[in-house]
């Protein structure tokens, strides 16, 4: 299984900061990676496709980069309703595999 | 627009099954995979398995296979998730997404609950 390594399990910010969470792939995946916010008690959303590809609808404070095995997101500037966790999903090969989660606060 | 409903939450006794049901609308059924993701407060985000909508195949996680049964009904466009021999460890809320081929996942169901007690 490809593991994905993600970091930091969580972190303290403040409306206005620049936010970067990272996942690490075990093996490379080429850009085979989406990246999702949730909220307490609801579904996730996705926020990223293809590593860098901005899902429609999705505020463009939000930005993913890497290709292989190093992705981040990005938040550019975080605003009150982006406390959430986010958390990243590969899907290059079975059994697709998560990030553990980044809860942001 | 895209909606997956789940059924509703379960209780059950190890080494009992339960069947989740999960009906799309809002696409064109045949054209997508949908695939079962679990969430628990300790384990995090785990994948199932997925399943070709339009009824063309079946992967299932290897600590699953055996135990997990994916079906797809085209006339109602409704897909089931049953598994077997559940065990404590197995309760958690269950989540049918959807996803294009070789695209990540891109809308999730609401969640059902499986609580798995004696």
């Amino acid at each position: 299984d490809i593991q994905m390594t993600q970091s930091p399990s969580s972190l303290s910010a403040s409306v206005g900061d620049r936010v970067t969470i990272t996942c690490r792939a075990s093996q490379a995946i080429r850009n085979d990676l989406g990246w999702y916010q949730q909220k307490p008690g609801e579904a996730p959303r996705r926020l990223i496709y293809a590593a860098s590809w901005l899902q429609s609808g999705v505020p463009s404070r939000f930005s993913g980069s890497g290709s292989g095995t190093e992705f981040s997101l990005t938040i550019s500037s975080l605003q009150p309703e982006d406390f959430a966790t986010y958390f990243c999903l590969q899907h290059n090969s079975y059994p697709w595999t998560f990030g553990q989660g980044t809860k942001v606060e | 627009q895209v909606q997956l409903v789940q059924s509703g939450a379960e209780v059950k006794k190890p080494g009992a099954s339960v069947k989740i049901s999960c009906k799309a609308s809002g696409y064109i059924f045949i054209n997508y995979f949908i695939h079962w993701v679990r969430q628990t407060p300790g384990q995090g985000l785990e994948w199932v398995g997925t399943i070709n909508a339009s009824g063309g195949g079946v992967r299932s996680a290897p600590r699953f296979e055996g135990r997990v049964t994916l079906t797809t009904d085209t006339s109602t466009s409704t897909v089931h998730m049953e598994m077997s021999s559940l065990k404590s460890e197995d309760s958690a809320v269950y989540y049918c997404t959807r996803a294009p081929w070789g695209v990540s996942i891109d809308y999730w169901g609401q969640g059902t609950p499986v609580t798995v007690s004696s």
